[in-house]
């Protein structure tokens, strides 16, 4: 199984910064099987990214996917007030697909 | 476009059944899955089922413990879940895949459903 280990574990941020969430797989990904979620206490988790880099319907252009093999990165180019939330990356590339952690995007 | 119920309260060893109705895309043609999250912790996978039913996934956690179903003419997806513990007690997500297939893009999600074990 695909362990992915994000990091920091919590982020403090000022809107208008630049925020930078690291996943490090534990193997390499298949192909470009990586995807990214924002989740919102009592809200439905989000799909912000998949296939390392294609957003999906309705994201912002500020919210980037890159990385390949073992390390990916997911790179909020100006955070804005809604952006602060609880951030996942997730590997679908070999089953079990596997999530992160997490890391915590908060208000500084 | 997806709505969890069935949630509650079970004593360890119980049993609970979730359903998730969909509406606004063609549910047969699309793959579903449970995700669960547990108080403090993060996103984990629990089950998935292919659009026709045919074929199904569990993570090693519930193997054994859940069944995943669906009723294509209800638009519903059930998860069926005996021999709870607390490690089971988590909002428990429903979410549609990308294809009738199991493929792992999950989106949209619904707001979840409370399980809690407890006695």
């Amino acid at each position: 199984e695909i362990v992915l280990t994000q990091s920091p574990g919590t982020l403090s941020l000022s809107p208008g910064e630049r925020a930078t969430l690291s996943c490090r797989a534990s193997q390499s990904v298949s192909s470009t099987y990586l995807a990214w979620y924002q989740h919102k206490p009592g809200q439905a988790p989000r799909l912000l990214i998949s296939g390392v880099s294609s957003r999906a319907t309705g994201i912002p252009d500020r919210f980037i996917g890159s990385g390949s093999g073992t390390d990916f990165t997911l790179t909020i180019s100006r955070l804005e007030p809604e952006d602060f939330a609880v951030y996942y990356c997730q590997q679908y590339g070999d089953s079990p697909y596997s999530f992160g952690q997490g890391t915590k995007l908060e208000i500084k | 476009q997806l709505l969890e119920s069935g949630g509650g309260l079970v004593q360890p060893g119980g049993s609970l059944r979730l359903s998730c109705a969909a509406s606004g895309f063609t549910f047969t043609n699309f793959a579903m899955t449970w995700v669960r999250q547990a108080p403090g912790k993060g996103l984990e996978w629990v089950s998935a089922l292919s659009g026709s039913g045919s074929n199904t996934y569990y993570a090693d956690s519930v193997k054994g413990r859940f069944t995943i179903s669906r009723d294509n003419s209800k638009n519903t997806l059930y998860l069926q879940m005996s021999g709870l513990t607390a490690e089971d007690t988590a909002i428990y997500y429903c979410a549609k895949d990308f294809r009738s297939t199991y493929y792992g893009r999950f989106d949209p999600w619904g707001q979840g459903t409370l399980v809690t074990v407890s006695s």
